[in-house]
């Protein structure tokens, strides 16, 4: 079966780095996704990773490494807003999104 | 900004009812998509659609139809509302099949 697999919840301290594991496995891969949902509100769209190596994009990085399947989110300089879930997703051969069941990251002062 | 919108955020129906959800896309995207929320879960997808009056089954899509007429409008129908289908409906869109998807707000349903 596909399986996508990502800690439930996870604290971290305002300021500081925190990195989001995902491990998959798939039928095929096209692709991974990194998305952040704010509570009550849609998930929106943070990162795509299709080649093995990180992908940097402000305060967010997120890594890839295929032969592992597995990727991580890293976030940088810690904000309160950053509170949320963590969504991975991963495109299978059918380039249809497998769904991790999200990580909650809690942010302390 | 792509603008995914659902037409209500909360609902509330009686068992049995039969219960719409529409969702408009305005960046005439070829893919529509409906999924389900519900916690501990990762996201179920209900049904999708690649083009016009096209549709195709997800994953969980037994209780549920679709229709897609336009290209912008994708609607999701509750045949008759069951309280396990109590949950956080979520539609989303895509340019191409291989592009990021783009989330609505979402519908919080629940049957009584």
């Amino acid at each position: 079966g596909q399986n996508i697999d990502q800690p439930t919840e996870m604290t971290a301290t305002e300021g500081a780095i925190v990195q989001i594991n995902c491990t998959y496995q798939t039928s095929g891969f096209n692709g991974l996704f990194w998305y952040q949902q704010h509570a009550g509100e849609a998930p929106t769209f943070l990162s795509y990773n299709v080649l093995d190596g990180l992908e940097e994009k402000g305060r967010f990085s997120s890594f890839l490494s295929r032969s592992k399947g597995y990727s991580y989110l890293l976030l940088k300089e810690l904000q309160m807003k950053d509170s949320a879930s963590y969504l991975c997703a991963v495109r299978d051969s059918n380039y249809q999104l497998i769904w991790g069941a999200g990580t909650k990251l809690i942010i302390k002062p | 900004d792509v603008k995914v919108t659902q037409s209500s955020r909360y609902l509330v129906k009686r068992t049995g009812e039969k219960v719409f959800l529409e969702c408009v896309q305005d960046m005439d995207h070829e893919n529509m998509f409906w999924y389900r929320q519900d916690p501990g879960l990762g996201l179920r997808l209900i049904y999708f659609s690649y083009d016009v009056k096209m549709k195709e089954k997800g994953d969980i899509p037994e209780g549920y139809s679709v229709s897609r007429e336009k290209k912008e409008r994708f609607s999701l129908i509750l045949e008759s509302a069951s309280t396990n289908q109590t949950s956080m409906y979520l539609c989303a869109s895509s340019l191409r099949r291989n592009t990021e998807a783009f989330f609505g707000q979402g519908t919080r349903l629940t049957v009584v």
